[in-house]
């Protein structure tokens, strides 16, 4: 199984340009989770979806929307790019709720210039 | 909100050295995991850990939820243990989603 799969690897973009980060999961995983890491810094949560249907904010939301298109894919927007998005972005599932754990995708390393 | 706060943020090991990297966190947890971000950046899930203790080859952890803190153990540290070690917490039943600490940045030198 491929688990998580995120798409692209690497990306540069102009400020003021958009793109979608793309995340596909095929374990049957309920909630999936976009977070995005700065450099010395931990992962904070931008969108998560607890489950198809449903989305909702994390702590860095500003500048993004996501897409929750099936049980699979779970997708991440930035509509006008700016340099403070540059950033490693990472998407990650779990079962659900809080007894299971995660599981992350390689990761998306965007740079705005 | 929720802090989560990771003690030492660097360390430097001799390989074959033991080492206990520690997670506090401010308030009432329903889960908490381990993870390790090798080199390549690649996040890999060491343990889902909410209470109690587990083991996995040369790796265990320890979370005492009541005092509200997780100790992960490396023993016989090897080069390819270094990385970035996280802790993460969630105190949300319903959403499983995760707020991390800082890290703890590992070197293992041969």
């Amino acid at each position: 199984n491929a688990g998580v799969t995120q798409t692209p690897k690497f990306q540069v973009l102009k400020t003021g340009q958009s793109m979608t980060l793309q995340c596909a999961q095929d374990m049957n995983h309920n909630s999936m989770y976009w977070y995005r890491q700065d450099p010395g810094m931990g992962l904070r949560l931008i969108y998560y979806s607890a489950s198809e249907g449903t989305t909702d904010k994390g702590e860095v939301p500003n500048g993004y929307n996501v897409s929750r298109l099936n049980k699979r894919e779970f997708s991440l927007r930035l509509e006008s790019a700016a340099p403070s998005q540059t950033s490693v972005y990472f998407c990650a599932s779990s079962v659900g709720g809080s007894n299971y754990g995660y599981t992350f995708g390689s990761g998306t390393r965007l740079t705005v210039v | 909100g929720i802090q989560v706060e990771q003690s030492p943020p660097d360390l430097i090991l001799q390989e074959g050295a033991n080492s206990t990297l520690r997670c506090n966190f401010s308030d009432s947890v329903n889960n908490l995991q381990w993870f390790h971000q090798n080199p390549w950046g690649q996040l890999i899930n060491l343990f889902y850990i909410p209470s109690g203790t587990k083991q996995n080859g040369r790796l265990s952890a320890t979370t005492v939820a009541t005092e509200r803190y997780s100790l992960l153990y490396i023993s016989s540290s090897q080069t390819t243990d270094s990385g970035v070690y996280f802790c993460a917490v969630s105190f949300s039943s319903n959403t499983g989603k995760l707020i991390f600490g800082q890290g703890t940045t590992l070197q293992v030198k041969p």
